[in-house]
């Protein structure tokens, strides 16, 4: 079963505008990684955030995590059109790595 | 794609018949994984290995069976395939769980994926 859920399933913005992106699971975990992946090609690792940090950022990608609800965020600042792809997060727990569903970013140039 | 690449890239099969998909990577890492991945549920964990030799199962692990005879080889077979395995299937790869200098290397890396068919 799925533990992370990412949400919105969809989302489309202008170039230039800020991408969030929501991600919930249900127990305990190492870590939280966030996932992009292009169509038809395999994923790539964004950024990885410990149980015990609060936020993270790397170039224009902040990351929060939020263990009291269980939560995460993925913030993508000044989206560009390249930005399109599926975002995947997945919670690590005693490796065991289980990946949500994705959210769809398209960026409109 | 990180030094690992993935053979067949595309595959049709009929039902019934065994399937061997092949994982190669030139990283010299101690873990890897593969997945499935289907519209709907993400990723899903077939089987991974931790070492040569030593594998175990993940979240969809039957019908599925691996093997690693080599640090940079993981296999994956589908005895007899059935059509509810039609899925692209990905390898992936890490150092390992654990931290170390505060870098955390529970990191994956991603082949470029193997589409499957079973007609």
């Amino acid at each position: 079963s799925q533990q992370g859920e990412e949400d919105p399933q969809a989302l489309s913005i202008q170039e230039g505008e800020n991408a969030t992106m929501n991600c919930s699971y249900k127990t305990s975990i190492n870590n939280l990684q966030w996932y992009r992946q292009n169509s038809g090609r395999g994923l790539v690792h964004l950024i990885l955030i410990r149980s015990n940090e609060r936020e993270k950022h790397s170039g224009r990608l902040r990351v929060t995590l939020d263990t009291s609800k269980k939560s995460s965020s993925l913030l993508i600042t000044a989206s560009r059109a390249a930005d399109t792809a599926s975002y995947f997060c997945a919670t690590f727990n005693n490796n065991d790595m289980r990946f949500g569903a994705g959210t769809r970013l398209t960026v409109k140039p | 794609d990180a030094g690992i690449t993935q053979s067949p890239r595309h595959k049709v099969t009929e039902t019934g018949t065994p399937v061997t998909l092949r994982c190669h990577q030139t990283e010299n890492h101690r873990y890897m994984y593969w997945y499935r991945q289907d519209p709907g549920h993400g990723l899903r964990l077939i089987h991974y290995s931790y070492g040569v030799k030593d594998t175990d199962k993940g979240e969809v692990s039957d019908g599925y069976s691996v093997s690693r005879s080599k640090t940079e080889d993981f296999l994956l077979t589908l005895e007899s395939a059935t059509s509810s395995q039609t899925s692209v299937y990905f390898c992936a790869i890490s150092v390992g769980p654990g931290l170390a200098g505060g870098i955390d290397y529970n990191e994956q890396f991603f082949g470029p994926g193997t589409r499957l068919t079973v007609l």
